[in-house]
C-alpha cells in the first residue's frame, strides 16, 4: 500500500516557465511534508517542507502548497532553470515518534534551455 | 554537501557474504536513519537510531542489523546477502528526532 504517490514519473518544461510537481497521500496522520531533489549518484537534498498547520510555504523560487482536504501537495518552481533538472521526491511523516520519512517514487524533471 | 558521510561509495560482493556500511552524521546530529533505494521500491525506511538507542524499525530484514556508537556514527550490517539486496543504501541524520533529515551520498551495493 503506497501511502505517498507521485503519479507523474516525468515532467518536461521550458527554461523560465513554471514547473509544478504533484504528490498525493493517503495517511491522514501525516502532518509534515517535505520535498527532496536528487541528482544521479548523489543523495537526496532537502529542498522545502511544510507543516500541516500551514497551506503554503515559500523559499525563493520554490513554493509548496498543501491541500489537506484533498490530501494533496504540490511543489512550484518559478522560474525553472536547467540546473533544476533532477528527480524530485515527495516525503511525509507523522510527528511525535520516529518521524521516519515515507517517500513517493519520484518525478524526473527536465528543464529544457 | 550535506555533512553526512558514508563509506564505502561502492561495494561489490557475492551472494551469501556479509558487508558493513558506515555512516557519520552531521556534527551535532543525534539521530541516524537508514534507507534502502531499489529500482522498483523507491526509498524505503529501514531503521532509526537516536543517541545510541534504536528508535524505530521499518521494513528491515532479519538478516540486516544496525547500531549507533558512542561517537554517534552508525553501521548497517547486511548478512547472507541475496541478489535482491542490490540497492542504494542511504544514511540520513537530524538534530533530534526530526523529520527534516539530511542525506549522505549513499553506498551502492551490488550482489553478484
Amino acid at each position: 500500500d503506497q501511502q505517498v504517490k507521485q503519479n507523474s514519473p516525468s515532467l518536461s518544461v521550458q527554461e523560465g516557465r513554471i514547473s509544478i510537481l504533484n504528490c498525493d497521500y493517503t495517511n491522514s496522520m501525516f502532518d509534515y511534508f517535505l520535498w527532496y531533489k536528487k541528482y544521479p549518484a548523489e543523495g537526496p537534498t532537502f529542498l522545502i517542507s511544510i507543516s500541516s498547520i500551514k497551506d503554503k510555504n515559500e523559499d525563493g523560487r520554490f513554493t509548496v502548497f498543501l491541500n489537506k482536504s484533498a490530501k494533496h501537495l504540490s511543489l512550484h518552481i518559478v522560474p525553472s532553470q536547467p540546473g533544476d533538472s533532477a528527480v524530485y521526491f515527495c516525503a511525509a511523516s507523522v510527528s511525535g515518534g520516529s518521524e521516519k520519512l515515507v517517500f513517493g517514487k519520484g518525478t524526473k524533471l527536465t528543464v529544457n534551455p | 554537501d550535506s555533512g553526512v558521510t558514508q563509506t564505502p561509495k561502492h561495494l561489490i560482493t557475492a551472494t551469501g557474504q556479509r558487508v558493513t556500511l558506515r555512516c557519520s552524521p552531521r556534527s551535532g546530529d543525534l539521530s541516524v536513519y537508514w534507507y534502502q533505494q531499489s529500482l522498483d521500491q523507491g526509498l524505503q525506511f529501514l531503521i532509526q537510531y537516536y543517541n545510541g538507542e534504536e528508535r524505530a524499525k521499518g521494513n528491515i530484514l532479519e538478516r540486516f542489523s544496525a547500531q549507533q556508537f558512542p561517537d554517534l556514527h552508525s553501521e548497517l550490517n547486511l548478512s547472507s546477502l541475496e541478489l535482491g539486496d542490490s540497492a542504494l543504501y542511504f544514511c540520513a541524520s537530524s538534530v533530534v528526532s526530526s523529520a527534516t533529515q539530511y542525506f549522505g551520498p549513499g553506498t551502492r551495493l551490488t550482489v553478484l
